[in-house]
């Protein structure tokens, strides 16, 4: 089963607006943890932005902000003031506790930023 | 900078050569490497996890005399895909982790089976 969803496929955004990007989860776990990643076209993995189960405010890293629902197992990204340079696939992941750390990926949004 | 460092980041080969991809943690001790296969605009599905010392644990649907994974030490992993067909062609990306900070992913490995 589908642990990770992002139902949105790809996203135009302009220039200076923000975006969020949707994501839910499924998880029985207590305690786990959700992150999202950036993937230009280029094929790196970069961080951006974590979020524990437990952690009561919601995270932020500069322009990114997680919006962390738990009721509703949802982590949506923000982006604020979007730049050319946020055009990527962003992917939203989740940690289990007996995972050993590894993640499950959600299917991805592309985001194309336009001037 | 990079802190973990994936070797090569191109390979392009012919059929039933062996290839072998290296993932190292550059200024960690990585106890755990986890290896993804992702196919082009799809998302990055977990191959195995790499445990320092003992054996790699493979996911349901992957073959572990194909992908063979060696993790020898803390900071060094690689992933060997034995007698490639063009069916593995793929974007093999790794990761690792310490005791404490989140999974770092090395570049990636363009890997092409001619």
């Amino acid at each position: 089963a589908q642990k990770i969803t992002q139902t949105q496929p790809g996203m135009f955004v302009q220039e200076k607006e923000a975006v969020t990007l949707d994501c839910t989860y499924d998880t029985s776990d207590q305690s786990y943890g959700l992150f999202w990643y950036k993937q230009p076209s280029s094929g790196e993995m970069i961080f951006l932005i974590y979020q524990g189960s437990y952690d009561e405010q919601n995270a932020t890293e500069g322009r990114y902000s997680l919006n962390f629902q738990k009721a509703r197992k949802s982590a949506n990204l923000v982006i604020s003031a979007s730049q050319l340079g946020d055009s990527a696939m962003y992917f939203c992941a989740m940690r289990e506790t007996d995972s050993w750390g590894k993640l499950q990926f959600g299917a991805g949004t592309q985001v194309v930023v336009t001037p | 900078g990079a802190v973990v460092s994936q070797h090569p980041s191109r390979v392009i080969c012919k059929s039933g050569t062996s290839v072998k991809i290296e993932c190292r943690s550059l200024d960690f001790q990585a106890t755990t490497m986890f290896w993804y296969r992702q196919f082009p605009k799809q998302s990055l599905m977990l191959m195995a996890t790499s445990n320092e010392g003992s054996k790699a644990t493979y996911e349901q649907g992957v073959e572990k005399d194909k992908f063979l994974i060696n993790h020898a030490s803390l900071t060094l992993s690689t992933l060997t895909v034995t007698s490639a067909h063009p069916e593995d062609s793929s974007f093999y990306i790794c990761s690792a982790k310490g005791q404490t900070q989140p999974q770092h992913f090395g570049d990636g490995t363009r890997l092409s089976i001619l």
